[in-house]
């Protein structure tokens, strides 16, 4: 099984500020690799998927690359509505399989 | 425009059985071969698939829950169910269902559409 590791932990920045999560996977998963934000008490909302497009309304300031076992996503300018988790994503087409990075907190400074 | 709706027991005793259903309204569960999937979050950690069922009755599940869990289709009712069996205080999370997504005639196997999660506590 793929693992998905997160990192910092927690970032702490200002609004304003460029943000850079990173999401390093255990063994290559090419592009299946997808991006969600969750804030407290609400669902995810997937922003990314196949590594480097945004999903449906996600404005053009998060920005996701990557391929194989490395992969970044930043947010160019912070808005206060930017601090929250986000969570990578990996999934196989057969069998079917999906795993979570841990997380990162993104909070304000 | 699709909405996702958890629904069941907040409460489960240890050693029996958690079972929730996802009512689907703006689609109908039996179009389009989209998979319909549980996801869970325990209080303040991360997120854990569990399983999805295909428009056409065909399911695949996380071998983490190993024989545990069954999901199953309702199509008089548009909705989908799942069953976890055996629980303990491990299951108590959020649990999720959502759906993959379509653009461009490809299906995309990530998580677009979400319910707003039911919180499922597993005490005696």
């Amino acid at each position: 099984e793929t693992v998905l590791t997160q990192s910092p932990a927690t970032l702490s920045l200002s609004p304003g500020e460029a943000a850079t999560l990173s999401c390093r996977a255990s063994q290559s998963v090419g592009n299946f690799l997808a991006w969600y934000q969750q804030k407290p008490g609400q669902a995810p909302r997937l922003l990314i998927y196949d590594a480097s497009n945004r999903a449906t309304g996600v404005p053009a300031r998060f920005i996701a690359s990557g391929s194989g076992t490395d992969f970044t996503l930043t947010i160019s300018s912070l808005e206060p509505g930017d601090f929250a988790v986000y969570y990578c994503q990996h999934r196989t087409n057969w069998p079917p399989m999906y795993t979570f990075g841990q997380g990162t907190k993104l909070e304000i400074k | 425009q699709l909405q996702l709706q958890e629904s069941g027991p907040g409460l489960v005793r240890p050693s029996q059985t958690l079972s929730l259903t996802c009512t689907i309204s703006g689609d109908s569960i039996s179009t389009g071969g989209h998979s319909w999937n549980w996801i869970r979050q325990p209080p303040g950690k991360g997120l854990e698939w569990i399983g999805f069922i295909y428009s056409s009755g065909a399911t695949f599940y996380n071998p983490s829950f190993k024989s545990r869990v069954t999901i199953s289709l309702d199509r008089s009712n548009n909705q989908f169910s799942l069953s976890l069996g055996s629980v303990t205080a491990a299951d108590t999370a959020a649990y999720y269902c959502a759906r993959d997504f379509e653009i461009y005639g490809v299906m995309v196997r990530d998580f677009q559409d979400w319910g707003r999660g039911t919180l499922v506590t597993v005490s005696s």
